[in-house]
């Protein structure tokens, strides 16, 4: 059974880079797509990104220019970078597997980042 | 963009009652390739990821009660519970694939209590 986990700092100053990664166990990174998404506190779920086994990616439009997702396929870890934090970037973020029909059926326990000085 | 709508907010319902909750796309989910419906349920516990429920607008994940179903097609789903139990309390979200290029949305949520 896949199962992943978030790891990265807690809390990031506004205007650095909030970076994350997620490990994956009981399965082979290059065997799935994988997604990044995100829920500010009290607020709804907002996909971030998305990457292939063939290291395809695709961002949400609203935050492409500051968005950045890559597989290490050695560690079996993805990882996301968000450049140019700030305070609405606050959020639980989660990794997820898509299962192929669109859907994740997989998701990680989730890592809060909060920005703040 | 692809804009989703759930109806309503929230909702109270009596425990063995049954719950219904709405979903409304801007853009059809339905693909003519293979006659299916992109359109996804979650559900989600405080403190807890989302846990999928329902895939391609109306099959169950693995192990899902049966009371959960889903329907619809192109732009308007429905999720039902159909006999409320006190473990189903949690905000259920809709979402939808799309694959020109590959991207996802969700509703805002609906949060299901009992009366």
């Amino acid at each position: 059974q896949v199962q992943l986990q978030e790891s990265g700092p807690g809390l990031v100053k506004p205007s650095e880079t909030l970076s994350l990664t997620c490990t994956v166990s009981g399965g082979s990174i290059s065997s799935y797509y994988w997604s990044w998404i995100r829920q500010p506190p009290g607020k709804r779920l907002e996909w971030i990104g998305y990457i292939s086994y063939g290291w395809s990616t695709n961002y949400n439009p609203s935050l492409k220019s500051r968005v950045s997702i890559s597989l290490d396929t050695s560690k079996n870890q993805l990882s996301l970078k968000v450049t140019s934090v700030i305070a609405a970037d606050t959020a639980i973020y989660y990794c997820a597997k898509e299962n192929g029909v669109g859907a994740f059926d997989i998701w990680g326990q989730g890592t809060l980042v909060t920005v703040s000085a | 963009d692809i804009v989703m709508t759930q109806s309503p907010d929230s909702l109270a319902v009596s425990l063995g009652e049954r719950a219904t909750i709405n979903c409304k796309s801007s853009q059809s989910a339905l693909y003519s390739s293979n006659n299916k419906n992109y359109l996804s349920w979650y559900q989600q516990k405080p403190g807890q990821p989302p846990k999928l429920l329902i895939y391609w607008a109306s099959t169950r994940e693995s192990g899902v009660p049966d009371r959960f179903s889903g329907s619809g097609s192109e732009t308007d789903f429905t999720l039902t519970i159909s006999s409320l139990q006190a473990e189903d309390v949690a905000v259920y979200y809709c979402q939808q694939y799309y694959s020109t290029p590959p991207g996802w949305t969700f509703g805002q949520g609906t949060k299901v209590e009992i009366k």
